[in-house]
């Protein structure tokens, strides 16, 4: 079983829909969550960061994390063609040592 | 400019190739990582440092070397290349923190 699982999708959505992506995680002693975008051809940038349990916001981005399930969610409201990316949750137990799911590509059509 | 500047942007190489890949950065960061992205098994770490004197091994580590000449350079070679590492290579930094930053990848495909 991989430590971090995430449905690589495609995910297909209109414009202006709400998006739900998630990954499932293995170990408890992970504290540290984390959801980069990535363009093609592009590296990843971290988009949303978050530590322990509950939900983070930023503009149409909220990052949810359930210990108690070992689910990770990133919500986008009101989809934009811009938000076509993969997206990659990653999570941590401490030293910067990451890992990663495996992504979720996202379209969002016009 | 770009904070995290890798060279080559693309290779193709021969089996049983040395090749290095370059890693450069203006953040200031003292923490360096060189990660491969496949498809479907998303970034997996290949080697880490922490500061100039200290290198440690990833996930992923056989077939690679690494070399941190400075605090802002990182370089990735693989001493005989071969097929299965056909991938696209990113290199990242950090802070002390867990929030890494990365480079636009280099695309290697080794024939």
């Amino acid at each position: 079983q991989k430590e971090v699982e995430q449905d690589p999708g495609p995910l297909s959505v209109p414009e202006g829909a709400i998006v739900s992506l998630n990954c499932t995680y293995s170990n408890s002693a992970f504290q540290y969550f984390m959801w980069y975008r990535q363009y093609s051809r592009k590296g990843p940038e971290l988009l949303m960061y978050t530590y322990s349990s509950g939900n983070k916001e930023d503009g149409r981005f909220t990052a949810q994390v359930d210990k108690s399930s070992k689910y990770i969610s990133l919500f986008i409201r009101d989809s934009q063609p811009s938000d076509s990316a993969t997206y990659l949750c990653a999570t941590a137990g401490g030293y910067n040592k990451l890992i990663f799911g495996a992504g979720t590509r996202l379209a969002v059509h016009p | 400019d770009a904070d995290v500047t890798q060279t080559p942007r693309n290779r193709i190489t021969k089996t049983g190739k040395r090749i290095m890949l370059e890693c450069s950065q203006t953040k200031g960061h003292d923490r360096m990582y060189w990660y491969r992205q496949d498809p479907g098994l998303g970034l997996r770490l290949i080697y880490y440092s922490f500061d100039v004197k200290d290198i440690n091994k990833g996930e992923i580590s056989d077939g690679y070397s690494v070399s941190r000449q400075a605090q802002a350079k990182f370089s990735l070679s693989l001493e005989s290349a071969i097929p299965n590492q056909t991938a696209l290579y990113f290199c990242a930094t950090s802070d002390v923190g867990e929030k890494l930053f990365f480079g636009s990848g280099t695309q290697l495909s080794v024939l």
